[in-house]
């Protein structure tokens, strides 16, 4: 199974400051196709997961453009560029190269300082 | 619009059996896969399985293999999360999600509470 770790689990942020998420898996998310499947999430407290990137750099619909992703292989990194106070919540990774049917990062809960 | 409606929360005692649902609208329902997801109390995400409702090809977990039972009815545009006989462990949020590659539209979440 690939496993996904993310760094910090927990993160305190200044309104306006950056804030940076690490997400690491155990096995390559490049697939022959040619696409890299990670995507992230963020789950505000009692509310369903929402979608904000899609193969690792894509924004999903609706999604602001301070939140952007990067990586390749096995190293993918999510940042928010002005943290505002919506934005607190719990970000997950999350692969789906390999099934049934992918799995998630643990989670790192943002916090407004 | 896309829309997952899940079922609404439940309380059941241990050894019962649950079925609860997700219909989806605004899409062609047949044509993604539709993912069940567990969260326990205050706990992360964890993929249960997937199914695609045109042809009910199913793929579970390996975890969640043999303890519950994921369907679809196509023409209802409804998917379904079963237990035959529910453990106090099942205590959880469940979320269904459309996917496709990724998970880009979720139900609304079905508490289910499992106490003697």
């Amino acid at each position: 199974d690939i496993v996904m770790t993310q760094t910090p689990l927990s993160l305190s942020v200044t309104p306006g400051q950056p804030a940076s998420i690490s997400c690491k898996s155990s096995q390559s998310l490049l697939h022959s196709d040619g696409k890299t499947y990670l995507y992230w999430y963020l789950q505000k407290s009692g509310q369903s997961p929402q979608l904000l990137i899609y193969e690792v750099s894509n924004r999903f619909s609706g999604v602001p453009d301070r939140f952007s992703g990067s990586g390749s292989g096995t190293d993918f990194t999510l940042k928010i560029s002005r943290v505002e106070a919506e934005d607190v919540g719990v970000y997950y990774c999350m692969q789906s190269i390999q099934l049934p049917p992918g799995t998630f990062g643990q989670g790192t809960k943002v916090e407004i300082k | 619009e896309v829309q997952l409606v899940q079922s609404g929360a439940e309380v059941k005692k241990p050894g019962e059996s649950l079925k609860i649902s997700c219909k989806g609208s605004g899409y062609n329902f047949a044509s993604y896969w539709i993912g069940w997801v567990r969260q326990m109390p205050g706990k992360g995400l964890e993929w249960m399985g997937i199914i695609y409702p045109s042809d009910s090809d199913t793929k579970y977990s390996p975890s969640f293999q043999g303890q519950v039972t994921i369907s679809a009815d196509e023409s209802v545009n409804t998917a379904y999360l079963q237990w035959s006989s529910l453990k106090a462990s099942d205590t959880a949020m469940y979320y269904c999600a459309r996917r496709r590659g990724s998970a880009d539209y979720w139900g609304q979440g079905t508490l289910v509470t499992v106490s003697s």
